[in-house]
């Protein structure tokens, strides 16, 4: 089946690292994404990682893609306050077109 | 800003009613995607079109119909709507249909049913 998977809610200090995790079940994904939706506003879309990568660095974000254990991490390091908001990890899915599944989301808080 | 572009921002109607949401894509995207964000639901995908043409199929309910326009807009239309169909509605496009390009998204139609 096609689904993804998220822990719900993150709480970490500003300057502290975060990382959110996240698993998928199809392992004919192509693409795996992170996107970031702030209150009242659209998903926008933060790093993305190709399927034959390991790792992608992108300024504060580490990408870490486990293919073996369908395992999808994001790092965002010295987290900030204007990091709180809901992450949401995504899988591109071949069907002929492109399916993408979105998990639930995991929120999270940067205390001062 | 995403480049996507959709209208209206706020709809609300009522149950048994019909409505049209409308989407411009980033200029020179080929692909449009609808999503459907709820509370309960999360955000589903419901279906996407590439360059005119019906790619890929989500959960999209019989009473929901899309379709994409040679000038690559789209309209996401919603029938004999129900209280259970006030969501967010997204629509996102990328730059082809094959190969899972990264999605762009825009901010959404708040649709709120009575």
């Amino acid at each position: 089946g096609e689904d993804v998977e998220q822990s719900l809610f993150l709480s970490v200090r500003e300057g502290d690292s975060s990382v959110i995790n996240c698993t998928y079940t199809d392992s004919s994904s192509t693409y795996l994404y992170w996107y970031k939706q702030e209150p009242g506003a659209g998903l926008q879309l933060l790093t993305y990682i190709f399927s034959n990568m390991d790792m992608k660095q992108d300024q504060r974000l580490t990408v870490l893609l486990n293919k073996k254990d369908k395992h999808l991490s994001l790092r965002i390091a010295d987290t900030q306050t204007g990091d709180s908001a809901i992450y949401f990890c995504a899988e591109s899915i071949n069907t002929g077109g492109f399916k993408t599944i979105f998990g639930a989301g995991t929120r999270l808080f940067v205390k001062a | 800003d995403s480049g996507v572009t959709q209208t209206p921002k706020h709809l609300i109607t009522a149950t048994g009613q019909r409505v049209t949401l409308r989407c411009s894509p980033r200029s020179g995207d080929l692909s449009v995607y609808w999503y459907q964000q709820s509370l309960d639901q999360g955000l589903q995908f419901l279906i996407q079109y590439y360059n005119g043409e019906e790619r890929a199929k989500g959960n999209i309910l019989e009473r929901f119909s899309a379709q994409q326009f040679p000038d690559l807009h789209s309209e996401l239309n919603l029938s004999s709507l129900e209280l259970g169909d006030s969501a967010l509605y997204f629509c996102a496009s990328s730059v082809g249909g094959i190969g899972g390009q990264p999605q762009h998204f825009g901010d959404g139609t708040r649709l709120s049913i009575l």
